[in-house]
Protein backbone atom coordinates (compact mmCIF):
# COMPACT_ATOMS: atom_id res chain seq x y z
CA UNK A 1 0.00 0.00 0.00
CA UNK A 2 1.79 2.90 -1.22
CA UNK A 3 -0.46 5.37 -0.04
CA UNK A 4 0.42 9.01 -1.72
CA UNK A 5 2.91 9.19 -3.97
CA UNK A 6 4.56 12.37 -5.56
CA UNK A 7 6.89 13.32 -8.38
CA UNK A 8 9.28 14.30 -8.86
CA UNK A 9 10.97 14.74 -5.45
CA UNK A 10 13.45 17.69 -6.43
CA UNK A 11 13.63 20.04 -9.50
CA UNK A 12 14.52 22.99 -11.00
CA UNK A 13 13.28 24.84 -13.23
CA UNK A 14 14.13 28.60 -15.35
CA UNK A 15 11.58 31.46 -14.79
CA UNK A 16 8.52 30.85 -16.93
CA UNK A 17 9.31 27.24 -18.15
CA UNK A 18 6.18 24.97 -17.35
CA UNK A 19 5.64 21.46 -15.22
CA UNK A 20 3.65 19.13 -13.87
CA UNK A 21 3.70 17.66 -10.00
CA UNK A 22 1.94 14.44 -10.15
CA UNK A 23 0.44 13.05 -7.13
CA UNK A 24 -1.43 9.63 -6.84
CA UNK A 25 -2.76 7.82 -3.95
CA UNK A 26 -4.18 4.14 -4.15
CA UNK A 27 -6.62 4.26 -1.16
CA UNK A 28 -9.64 5.31 -3.31
CA UNK A 29 -9.77 8.47 -1.16
CA UNK A 30 -12.33 11.11 -2.65
CA UNK A 31 -10.70 14.33 -1.58
CA UNK A 32 -7.36 15.34 -2.63
CA UNK A 33 -5.45 18.43 -2.20
CA UNK A 34 -2.30 20.80 -2.50
CA UNK A 35 -0.46 22.68 -0.35
CA UNK A 36 3.00 24.36 -0.56
CA UNK A 37 5.43 24.61 2.63
CA UNK A 38 7.40 27.91 3.13
CA UNK A 39 9.61 28.84 5.69
CA UNK A 40 7.49 31.13 8.02
CA UNK A 41 4.32 30.77 6.44
CA UNK A 42 3.26 27.09 7.32
CA UNK A 43 0.91 25.15 4.93
CA UNK A 44 -1.03 27.13 2.48
CA UNK A 45 -3.40 25.14 0.45
CA UNK A 46 -3.32 25.85 -2.96
CA UNK A 47 -6.33 23.89 -4.58
CA UNK A 48 -8.22 20.59 -3.65
CA UNK A 49 -10.99 18.29 -5.02
CA UNK A 50 -13.99 16.49 -3.36
CA UNK A 51 -14.03 13.86 -6.40
CA UNK A 52 -13.22 13.39 -9.90
CA UNK A 53 -13.87 16.00 -11.66
CA UNK A 54 -14.34 18.84 -9.03
CA UNK A 55 -11.83 21.05 -8.09
CA UNK A 56 -11.67 24.43 -6.21
CA UNK A 57 -9.48 27.01 -4.75
CA UNK A 58 -7.41 27.13 -1.56
CA UNK A 59 -6.14 30.12 -0.05
CA UNK A 60 -2.99 30.74 -3.01
CA UNK A 61 -3.99 29.36 -6.20
CA UNK A 62 -2.90 31.82 -8.28
CA UNK A 63 -0.08 30.65 -10.99
CA UNK A 64 -1.51 27.14 -10.50
CA UNK A 65 -4.05 24.72 -12.28
CA UNK A 66 -5.25 21.38 -10.95
CA UNK A 67 -7.78 18.41 -12.65
CA UNK A 68 -9.31 15.51 -11.51
CA UNK A 69 -9.60 13.19 -14.50
CA UNK A 70 -9.75 10.20 -12.01
CA UNK A 71 -10.21 9.39 -8.20
CA UNK A 72 -6.06 8.27 -7.97
CA UNK A 73 -4.55 11.53 -9.61
CA UNK A 74 -4.29 14.94 -8.78
CA UNK A 75 -1.35 16.45 -11.04
CA UNK A 76 -0.80 20.38 -9.74
CA UNK A 77 0.03 22.20 -13.14
CA UNK A 78 2.65 25.77 -13.25
CA UNK A 79 1.89 27.11 -15.95
CA UNK A 80 4.10 30.04 -16.30
CA UNK A 81 7.11 29.36 -13.09
CA UNK A 82 8.25 32.13 -10.61
CA UNK A 83 10.72 32.55 -8.21
CA UNK A 84 7.80 33.12 -5.95
CA UNK A 85 7.31 29.74 -6.27
CA UNK A 86 9.84 28.51 -5.12
CA UNK A 87 8.63 26.05 -2.31
CA UNK A 88 8.14 22.46 -0.94
CA UNK A 89 4.72 21.30 -2.29
CA UNK A 90 2.63 18.26 -0.25
CA UNK A 91 -0.45 16.54 -1.55
CA UNK A 92 -2.53 15.06 0.58
CA UNK A 93 -5.58 12.36 0.28
CA UNK A 94 -8.53 12.25 2.89
CA UNK A 95 -11.57 10.06 2.94
CA UNK A 96 -15.23 11.28 2.43
CA UNK A 97 -14.98 15.14 3.00
CA UNK A 98 -11.70 17.09 4.35
CA UNK A 99 -11.51 14.26 6.93
CA UNK A 100 -8.02 13.30 8.23
CA UNK A 101 -5.29 13.98 5.61
CA UNK A 102 -2.43 11.69 4.38
CA UNK A 103 0.46 13.23 3.21
CA UNK A 104 2.70 12.20 0.21
CA UNK A 105 6.25 13.07 0.85
CA UNK A 106 6.87 16.47 -0.78
CA UNK A 107 8.23 17.94 -3.80
CA UNK A 108 10.72 20.62 -3.85
CA UNK A 109 10.46 23.21 -6.41
CA UNK A 110 13.43 25.77 -6.96
CA UNK A 111 12.67 28.44 -9.36
CA UNK A 112 15.89 30.34 -10.60
CA UNK B 1 -12.74 34.04 7.19
CA UNK B 2 -11.38 31.03 9.05
CA UNK B 3 -7.84 31.17 10.71
CA UNK B 4 -5.47 29.65 12.66
CA UNK B 5 -2.96 31.53 14.90
CA UNK B 6 0.02 29.68 16.51
CA UNK B 7 2.13 32.37 18.59
CA UNK B 8 5.45 30.64 18.74
CA UNK B 9 8.02 29.59 16.14
CA UNK B 10 10.00 28.34 18.26
CA UNK B 11 9.36 26.42 21.63
CA UNK B 12 12.42 24.59 23.27
CA UNK B 13 12.04 22.91 26.69
CA UNK B 14 13.77 20.57 28.56
CA UNK B 15 13.38 17.16 28.86
CA UNK B 16 11.01 15.71 31.73
CA UNK B 17 9.22 19.75 31.65
CA UNK B 18 6.06 19.89 30.74
CA UNK B 19 4.99 21.24 26.80
CA UNK B 20 2.40 23.85 25.69
CA UNK B 21 2.32 24.46 22.17
CA UNK B 22 -0.52 27.87 21.62
CA UNK B 23 -3.14 27.44 19.22
CA UNK B 24 -5.96 29.90 18.53
CA UNK B 25 -8.25 29.94 15.68
CA UNK B 26 -11.24 32.65 14.57
CA UNK B 27 -14.38 30.58 12.93
CA UNK B 28 -17.58 31.52 13.44
CA UNK B 29 -19.18 28.00 12.85
CA UNK B 30 -18.69 24.72 15.07
CA UNK B 31 -14.74 24.13 14.32
CA UNK B 32 -13.30 20.51 13.51
CA UNK B 33 -9.57 21.17 15.07
CA UNK B 34 -6.14 18.80 14.33
CA UNK B 35 -2.86 18.74 15.15
CA UNK B 36 -0.29 17.31 12.68
CA UNK B 37 3.42 16.89 13.36
CA UNK B 38 6.24 16.26 10.99
CA UNK B 39 8.98 14.75 12.24
CA UNK B 40 12.39 15.12 11.06
CA UNK B 41 13.01 13.06 7.73
CA UNK B 42 9.18 11.84 7.86
CA UNK B 43 6.13 12.79 6.14
CA UNK B 44 3.85 14.84 7.74
CA UNK B 45 1.04 13.00 9.96
CA UNK B 46 -2.03 13.64 11.95
CA UNK B 47 -1.35 13.62 15.30
CA UNK B 48 -4.79 14.04 16.99
CA UNK B 49 -8.47 15.60 16.53
CA UNK B 50 -10.24 16.93 18.84
CA UNK B 51 -13.51 15.17 18.33
CA UNK B 52 -11.70 12.14 19.01
CA UNK B 53 -10.64 13.29 22.71
CA UNK B 54 -8.06 10.75 22.86
CA UNK B 55 -4.39 11.20 24.07
CA UNK B 56 -1.64 9.90 21.12
CA UNK B 57 1.85 9.25 22.26
CA UNK B 58 1.21 11.55 25.59
CA UNK B 59 0.00 14.65 23.98
CA UNK B 60 -3.55 15.89 24.56
CA UNK B 61 -5.65 18.77 23.46
CA UNK B 62 -8.67 20.57 24.62
CA UNK B 63 -11.05 22.59 22.76
CA UNK B 64 -12.36 25.52 24.55
CA UNK B 65 -14.43 27.61 22.57
CA UNK B 66 -14.63 30.28 24.87
CA UNK B 67 -10.94 31.02 24.55
CA UNK B 68 -11.00 29.75 20.85
CA UNK B 69 -8.23 27.65 21.17
CA UNK B 70 -6.84 24.10 21.05
CA UNK B 71 -3.55 24.19 22.80
CA UNK B 72 -1.61 20.94 22.72
CA UNK B 73 -0.04 19.29 25.84
CA UNK B 74 1.82 16.72 27.24
CA UNK B 75 2.98 16.36 31.15
CA UNK B 76 6.66 15.64 30.32
CA UNK B 77 8.67 16.33 27.16
CA UNK B 78 10.34 13.25 25.75
CA UNK B 79 13.42 13.92 23.19
CA UNK B 80 11.81 12.13 20.34
CA UNK B 81 8.84 15.07 20.49
CA UNK B 82 11.02 17.38 18.79
CA UNK B 83 9.45 17.84 15.60
CA UNK B 84 7.71 20.94 14.04
CA UNK B 85 3.31 20.97 15.16
CA UNK B 86 0.64 22.08 12.87
CA UNK B 87 -2.76 23.46 14.53
CA UNK B 88 -5.53 22.95 11.35
CA UNK B 89 -8.98 23.72 11.22
CA UNK B 90 -11.70 22.34 9.06
CA UNK B 91 -14.18 24.49 7.53
CA UNK B 92 -16.15 22.89 4.70
CA UNK B 93 -13.87 21.22 2.73
CA UNK B 94 -10.81 23.08 3.30
CA UNK B 95 -8.77 22.22 6.27
CA UNK B 96 -6.42 25.07 7.19
CA UNK B 97 -3.33 25.50 8.39
CA UNK B 98 -1.32 27.35 11.23
CA UNK B 99 2.32 28.20 10.51
CA UNK B 100 3.56 25.72 12.80
CA UNK B 101 5.59 25.38 15.87
CA UNK B 102 9.11 23.80 16.23
CA UNK B 103 9.49 21.83 19.39
CA UNK B 104 13.28 21.61 20.71
CA UNK B 105 13.47 18.82 23.37
CA UNK B 106 16.56 20.11 25.13
CA UNK B 107 18.65 17.04 27.24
Amino acid sequence: NAGVTQTPKFQVLKTGQSMTLQCAQDMNHEYMSWYRQDPGMGLRLIHYSVGAGITDQGEVPNGYNVSRSTTEDFPLRLLSAAPSQTSVYFCASGGSGANVLTFGAGSRLTVL
Amino acid sequence: AQRVTQPEKLLSVFKGAPVELKCNYSYSGSPELFWYVQYSRQRLQLLLRHISRESIKGFTADLNKGETSFHLKKPFAQEEDSAMYYCALRKDDKIIFGKGTRLHILP
